[in-house]
């Protein structure tokens, strides 16, 4: 099936410092969502991306749709405590319902 | 905050119990699904409905049983679950418009399998 490389799979900084994560795939995408999970809760949505080269913001949160359709990008700045958690991006191929998900990045903020 | 509620949200059974899990979304959404979470593995399809029709069934077992009474509605019948079956299970739902399929997650049910 669809598979969604997701780098890098931890993080661990110091709060105040900039991330940056992405996804790649084979496939070419007509969606990208970006997700956050806590701990112990269900993932929320952060951003939803529809065209390529697209960049849009959330507050201190940025991510683009790749302009070859293949992958996105996220980016965090000036990280605080609260922005720990589980990143996910998610893709949905043209024509199709499904999402396809990547594994994860997991932040961890060092106060 | 949530538009998707989940219950229970932590559940032990053992082997031979039968227990449901219930999801309800307030989104006024016309699709809903179930994932499976488990640790280091990406979020698992198990079953898609749209407008209450099931659409897809990623091969799950039929010891899990999926049931759709209404677009805002969705149940999850189990029984007979195996240890490995233990994992977060997630509800979803989405507006089914062109060009776009926007999931809002629920806040999952804890499963643990004795």
């Amino acid at each position: 099936g669809q598979q969604l490389n997701q780098s890098p799979q931890s993080m661990f900084i110091q709060e105040g410092e900039d991330v940056s994560m992405n996804c790649t795939s084979s496939s070419i995408f007509n969606t990208w969502l970006w997700y956050k999970q806590d701990p112990g809760e269900g993932p929320v949505l952060l951003i939803a991306l529809y065209k390529a080269g697209e960049l849009t913001s959330n507050g201190r949160l940025t991510a683009q749709f790749g302009i070859t359709r293949k992958d996105s990008f996220l980016n965090i700045s000036a990280s605080i405590p609260s922005d720990v958690g589980i990143y996910f991006c998610a893709g949905q191929l043209q024509g199709a319902q499904k999402l396809v998900f990547g594994q994860g990045t997991r932040l961890t903020i060092n106060p | 905050e949530t538009g998707v509620t989940q219950t229970p949200r932590h559940l032990v059974m053992g082997m031979t119990n039968k227990k449901s899990l219930k999801c309800e979304q307030h989104l006024g959404h016309n699709a809903m699904y179930w994932y499976k979470q488990s640790a280091k593995k990406p979020l698992e399809l198990m079953f898609v409905y749209n407008f209450k029709e099931q659409t897809e069934n990623n091969s799950v077992p039929s010891r899990f049983s999926p049931e759709c009474p209404n677009s805002s509605h969705l149940f999850l019948h189990l029984h007979t679950l195996q240890p490995e079956d233990s994992a977060l299970y997630l509800c979803a739902s989405s507006q089914l418009v062109m060009g776009g399929n926007e999931q809002f997650f629920g806040p999952g049910t804890r499963l643990t399998v004795l």
